[in-house]
Parts: structure tokens; sequence; C-alpha cells
């Protein structure tokens, strides 16, 4: 699985809640990404972070938080400010040297 | 900001033929050209990259080929499988990943 774990696989919440996608990950990796994937979509970036305690907005940031604490997990908050979150949510990271990136499993998260 | 576009959005062809998946893109800067493979419900996965020095690369059934004049790459399937059939997304890398709409590509018996 490439040494990246997202929990849980499935998720429920109720509208108005906030909730967080957790992602680790044991490669050593510097930066870590978090990306959302609509169904028969592409993939479209959150967040990202590049080193520990430092991270940059994606291209649809609204309505999410992350922290990047420790260097081998970057944990992703769904807040209730984000209007659509029903979605498959993607963690991956990379080196930073070469660029190939290891995703995560993924989280499916519904939210009614 | 950088841009990548990928063509065919939905590509069937016949077991047993060739598939051919191609991305244009604007920023020069770009070194690195990765392709993932995601399944129904699964992960993305690295098929197969090239980087900016290389013109082809080939691994068995997959290769790449890159036009760093032209702006473009692309996937090259042969001899088709059933198990081909998924989404392939290309992408291109610079401090981070940027990525093609993706190609649906459905192997017909």
């Amino acid at each position: 699985d490439g040494g990246i774990t997202q929990s849980p696989k499935y998720l429920f919440r109720k509208e108005g809640q906030n909730v967080t996608l957790s992602c680790e990950q044991n490669l050593n990796h510097d930066a870590m990404y978090w990306y959302r994937q609509d169904p028969g979509q592409g993939l479209r970036l959150i967040y990202y972070s590049q080193i520990v305690n430092d991270f940059q907005k994606g291209d649809i940031a609204e309505g999410y938080s992350v922290s990047r604490e420790k260097k081998e997990s970057f944990p992703l908050t769904v807040t209730s400010a984000q209007k659509n979150p029903t979605a498959f949510y993607l963690c991956a990271s990379n080196s930073g040297r070469t660029g190939e990136q290891y995703f995560g499993p993924g989280t499916r998260l519904t939210v009614t | 900001g950088e841009n990548v576009e990928q063509h065919p959005s939905t590509l069937s062809v016949q077991e047993g033929d060739s598939a051919v998946i191609k991305c244009t893109y604007s920023d020069s800067a770009s070194n690195y050209f990765p392709w993932y493979k995601q399944e129904l419900g699964k992960r993305p996965q690295l098929i197969i990259d090239i980087r900016s020095n290389v013109g082809e690369k080939k691994d068995q059934r997959i290769a790449v080929t890159l036009n760093k004049t032209a702006k473009h790459f692309s996937l090259h399937i042969t001899e088709t499988q059933p198990e081909d059939s998924a989404v392939y997304f290309c992408a291109l890398y610079n401090y981070q990943l940027i990525w093609g709409a993706g190609t649906k590509l459905i192997i017909k018996p």
C-alpha cells in the first residue's frame, strides 16, 4: 500500500458536523497532499505540505483545514463550512526529489 | 497557472488493439511526467513515468513518449487486455503534481 494509511475507509456524518480524516505515512517523505475526487471526475488538490509545521492551500481549500505537527501525519478536517463534502478523499506523499506520489487507499465520506 | 489537457475523455478499443492517450501542457519548466491508472473505487497507481531528458520509455505493453518542443506526452498501450479497463490520468510535476482530467479506457471483448 506504499506505506500510507488512511482511516477509516468509509465515514458517515450528519450535515453540520466537523469530521477529521486521518493520513499516516512511514516512508519518511517530506511532502504530503490531500485530494478530493468526485464520481467520474479527476483529482483536485485541497491542501499540501512540503515540510513539518507548514502547509499551503490547493485549488479547493475552502471549508477544509489541515495540520502538520509531525512528519508522518497530515490530518484533514472537513468543516461544516464545506457545502458539498460528500466525496472520495485521497492522501498522498512524495519525497520531493522525484515527484512520484504514493497514494493511500482513500476515505469515502458521505454527509447526509 | 499550469494546465494539462488530456484527450480523449473516453476511449473504447477492441481487445488486442492499441490505445493512445495524449496530454498537452504549457509550462516548459516541468521535468517529470507520470501516468497513473485508477480502477473503480481504488487509489491511483503509478504505471509509468518519464523525465524531461528522455524522449521515450517502455515497460512491456506500456510506453510513454515525450515531445518537449511541442509540449505534449502520450501513453501507448499495446495488445490491450480486459484488465486495462480503468481511468488513466496524466500529470506533470513542478513542485506539485498538476493533473489531467482523466481518460476512461474501455476494452471491448
